[in-house]
């Protein structure tokens, strides 16, 4: 069964400061990656997504992923009280549908 | 505004009733996909339909849950004799290509009493 892992958080960092968020996934076949964030009572919105290793930049996110050691992460820099919120990892592996973490709560205090 | 559209918003309803959602997605967009969500977890993967083929089914999804793309267009999710266990919010998404970014809608919060 395919598995993507996240710390559950909360996650909490002070304004300013740079938020690190991880996940892990369980198959190596995987070809896509996307971070979604979620305030609470809404729904996933798309932040960001990468296909190959590397990091890949906008703004003040930025999405790092190595296929070698199955991990995906997004860096969210100059932290703004309203990035609180549950960022969510999702990934695709061939024709298969996404498969989502249980998502890291982040906190940043003002 | 082009972007997913769920109705309702929210339902409640009587243990044992049906219910039936609405999903319209972004047009260009020939991917739909529903996914259920309760507290604390990532949305679960219901089913998903290219264009008016539904492709795949997950296990959650028993038989009281049927879903339709009649034209390859909007998407009706419908829940049969209702339970408890089926209160969650029920996430639609839509997607240009297998592998591409999903957008949600604002999903339907399904409260059962």
């Amino acid at each position: 069964q395919k598995e993507v892992e996240q710390n559950s958080g909360p996650l909490s960092v002070p304004e300013g400061a740079i938020a690190s968020l991880n996940c892990t996934y369980s198959d190596r076949g995987s070809q896509s990656f996307f971070w979604y964030r979620q305030y609470s009572g809404k729904s996933p919105e798309l932040i960001m997504f990468i296909y190959s290793n590397g990091d890949k930049e906008d703004g003040r996110f930025t999405a790092q992923l190595n296929k070698a050691s199955q991990y995906v992460s997004l860096l969210i820099r100059d932290s703004q009280p309203s990035d609180s919120a549950t960022y969510l990892c999702a990934v695709f592996s061939g024709n298969t549908p996404l498969v989502f973490g249980k998502g890291t709560r982040l906190s940043v205090i003002a | 505004d082009t972007g997913v559209s769920q109705n309702p918003r929210h339902k409640i309803t009587k243990r044992g009733q049906n219910v039936t959602f609405r999903c319209d997605p972004i047009s260009e967009h020939n991917r739909l996909y529903w996914y259920r969500q309760t507290l604390g977890q990532g949305p679960e993967f219901l089913t998903y339909f290219q264009n008016e083929a539904q492709l795949e089914k997950s296990r959650l999804l028993s038989d009281r849950f049927s879903a339709e793309r009649p034209k390859g267009s909007f998407s009706t999710l419908e829940i049969q004799r209702t339970e408890q266990g089926d209160s969650a919010m029920y996430l639609c998404a839509s997607s240009l290509h297998q592998g591409q970014p999903q957008h949600f809608g604002d999903g339907t919060r399904l409260s059962i009493l």
